[in-house]
């Protein structure tokens, strides 16, 4: 089982500041095979990332994503209101599908 | 607009089976492996279980395997997760979660079901 952690668990940030995510993983991962979700509270989550860099329809260029082998990066450059949640990556390669434990971007 | 609806969740104890069900609109439902992954109260995702588009594809994380099936009905646009010998820690709300195929990244999510298992 290939295990997903991310890092930092909380990230304390104002509006307009720049968000930086990791998500390291136990074994090399194909980047084709790495996503990330954004979930709000009492929502379903939601596909931001997909193979590691190609943003999912209609999410704003504001978010980005990199990394290749076992280390994974989502940034957001400029934190606007409504991307304040909880960011969960996920590798998709290789049965069990895995998520990371999440980090989660709250206000300052 | 693709749309995925689960149903079937409730109150059960522990020991006993539930029936969750997934019905999809807006899209291809033949076309599209589906998953199911759940998520604790308070706690991150976990995948349970995934079915290929056409039924004959599927696997299980360890968690459930022997005691859930996933199965669909592609003439009914419908998934399903049948859950038996439930034990506490299958509390979660369970999301239905649509894949291009079984090694696609997870593009559309369902709103949830709440299983909850307690005596």
């Amino acid at each position: 089982e290939i295990v997903l952690t991310q890092s930092p668990g909380t990230l304390s940030l104002s509006p307009g500041e720049r968000a930086t995510l990791s998500c390291r993983a136990s074994q090399s991962i194909s980047s084709t095979y790495l996503a990330w979700y954004q979930q709000k509270p009492g929502q379903a989550p939601r596909l931001l990332i997909y193979a590691a860099s190609s943003r999912a329809t209609g999410i704003p260029d504001r978010f980005s994503g990199s990394g290749s082998g076992t280390d994974f990066t989502l940034t957001i450059s400029r934190l606007e209101p409504e991307d304040f949640a909880v960011y969960y990556c996920q590798q998709y390669g290789s049965s069990p599908w895995t998520f990371g434990q999440g980090t989660k971007v709250e206000i300052k | 607009q693709v749309q995925l609806v689960e149903s079937g969740g409730g109150v059960v104890q522990p020991g006993r089976s539930l029936r969750l069900s997934c019905t999809a609109s807006g899209f291809t439902f033949k076309s599209y492996a589906i998953h199911w992954v759940r998520q604790a109260p308070g706690k991150g995702l976990e995948w349970v279980a995934v079915i290929s588009y056409d039924g004959t594809i599927n696997y299980y994380a360890d968690s459930v395997k022997g005691r859930f099936t996933i199965s669909r009905d592609n003439s009914k646009n419908a998934l399903f997760l049948q859950m038996n010998s439930l034990r506490a820690d299958d509390t979660a709300v369970y999301y239905c979660a649509r894949a291009g195929t079984v090694w696609s990244h997870f593009d559309y999510w369902g709103q949830g079901t709440l299983v909850t298992v307690s005596s």
